[in-house]
């Protein structure tokens, strides 16, 4: 059984450039949520994806955004990047919507300069 | 809303060491409760959960009680290695809306020397 995936483990931007970052989720679960981790804080909450569609968002800005393929892999992609945006950006993939266990990948690190 | 607060860090202990690491949370609703580590590097791995008062979720020689009147969940180890240090997380959610998010703590540094 393949755990989650994320990709790439690392990447530099500039600010005012874009991002999209990957995730793939674990075998046989249609449910993907992304948190972003600042340094020495715990992960804040931005979007769940459930089978294709946006299922809740936390307190994010637009330019945060999200799709979810067929295979339930993940995209989080961020427009107009800030230095505010460096953070470690974590995929969790789950069973389905209701269900309470999250299974986290490894993380991208992001840094804005 | 929903939060969680736990004890602030960093903790350094010696190996073989007692470890508790305090964890309070106020939630709308009936959260299920869990415990994140995060070795240096590296994404979070669920440790324990606990979904209903009273259970105690237990791994790897840690455990930690749901306990509704204090609403706490307190992690503790009877005795701790060097392999154990890590930033642990608390954290909770609450089901029966639309979607499961995960609300967590800021985190506790762990460091046991040998």
């Amino acid at each position: 059984e393949t755990g989650v995936t994320q990709s790439p483990t690392h990447l530099i931007k500039t600010r005012g450039q874009q991002v999209t970052l990957r995730c793939s989720s674990q075998s046989g679960h249609n449910t993907v949520s992304w948190y972003q981790q600042a340094l020495g804080q715990g992960p804040q909450f931005i979007f769940q994806y459930y089978r294709e569609e946006e299922n809740g968002r936390g307190n994010f800005p637009p330019r945060f955004s999200g799709l979810q393929f067929p295979n339930y892999s993940s995209e989080l992609n961020v427009n107009a990047l800030e230095l505010d945006d460096s953070a470690l950006y974590l995929c969790a993939s789950s069973l389905d919507s209701h269900t309470d266990t999250q299974y986290f990948g490894p993380g991208t690190r992001l840094t804005v300069l | 809303g929903n939060s969680v607060t736990q004890m602030e860090g960093p903790v350094t202990l010696s190996e073989e060491a007692f470890l508790t690491i305090n964890c309070t949370y106020t939630a709308t609703g009936y959260p299920s409760l869990f415990w994140y580590v995060q070795y240096p590097g590296e994404g979070l791995q669920l440790l324990l959960k606990a979904t209903k008062a009273d259970d105690k979720g237990s791994n790897k020689g840690f455990e930690a009680t749901y306990r509704k009147e204090t609403t706490s969940f307190h992690l503790e180890k009877g005795s701790v290695q060097v392999s154990d240090s890590a930033v642990y997380f608390c954290a909770l959610i609450v089901g029966g809306g639309s979607n499961y998010k995960l609300t967590f703590g800021k985190g506790t540094l762990l460091t046991v020397n040998p």
